[in-house]
């Protein structure tokens, strides 16, 4: 079975500090990892995802993700956070030898982001 | 949101009725997908739809029906078995299924259902 967690529910940071949202994963095999964020009311905005190659996966807004196969993490990161990042972030999770190809999504963390 | 549209917004429905979650794409995707997202617990999968007149039971199907008639189109409905619909809705399409890399799911603006 494949599961992903996100240990923090809430992460606070300053602007223009570096913003991290922790994520680790079980699966049987190579895992496929995404990073989602939602803004109030609305639906999910994908921002990267890993697949194979390159540990360090770069996205959207900034966003880049380090994947780490030893530790079973896919930590997301920003040098420098913005007030408008504040939103909620989602890890999920795919095990390409699974049979019915779903994705499994962690609860979420809720990013704030003060001036 | 580009490219999938959910409708409506916001659904009030009364216990006991069925109501029907509109979701539209026009993204050419094979693929379509319901999720059901409650606070503090992410996002879980209801039913999704490999391809036209088909489509396959998710993680929390019980009292809820879909059809897959046109590829754009994939409407969910809450029917009154569903225990507790109360929950923000979620569509999402991908442009492939099955393939050895997966295809990023893009999500509609959900619909937000209370029942009164």
């Amino acid at each position: 079975a494949q599961s992903v967690a996100q240990p923090e529910d809430q992460v606070n940071v300053a602007e223009g500090n570096p913003l991290t949202v922790k994520c680790t994963y079980s699966v049987s095999g190579n895992p496929y990892l995404f990073w989602y964020v939602q803004y109030p009311n609305r639906g999910l905005q994908f921002l990267l995802k890993y697949i194979t190659g390159d540990n360090l996966v770069k996205g959207s807004y900034g966003f880049e993700a380090e994947f780490n196969k030893s530790q079973t993490s896919f930590h997301l990161k920003k040098p420098s956070a913005l007030v408008s990042d504040s939103a909620l972030y989602f890890c999920a999770v795919r095990d390409p030898r699974a049979n019915d190809y779903k994705l499994s999504f962690g609860a979420g963390t809720t990013v704030t982001v003060r001036a | 949101d580009g490219g999938i549209t959910q409708s409506p917004k916001y659904l009030f429905r009364k216990e006991g009725q069925n109501v029907t979650l509109s979701c539209e794409q026009n993204l050419n995707h094979d693929a379509m997908y319901w999720y059901r997202q409650d606070p503090g617990q992410g996002l879980r999968l209801i039913y999704y739809s490999q391809i036209v007149n088909d489509f396959q039971k998710g993680d929390i199907a019980e009292g809820y029906s879909v059809s897959r008639e046109k590829k754009e189109s994939f409407p969910l409905t809450v029917t009154s078995a569903q225990k507790n619909p109360t929950a923000f809705y979620l569509c999402a399409s991908s442009i492939d299924w099955g393939r050895q890399a997966p295809d990023t799911q893009y999500f509609g603006p959900g619909t937000r259902l209370t029942v009164l």
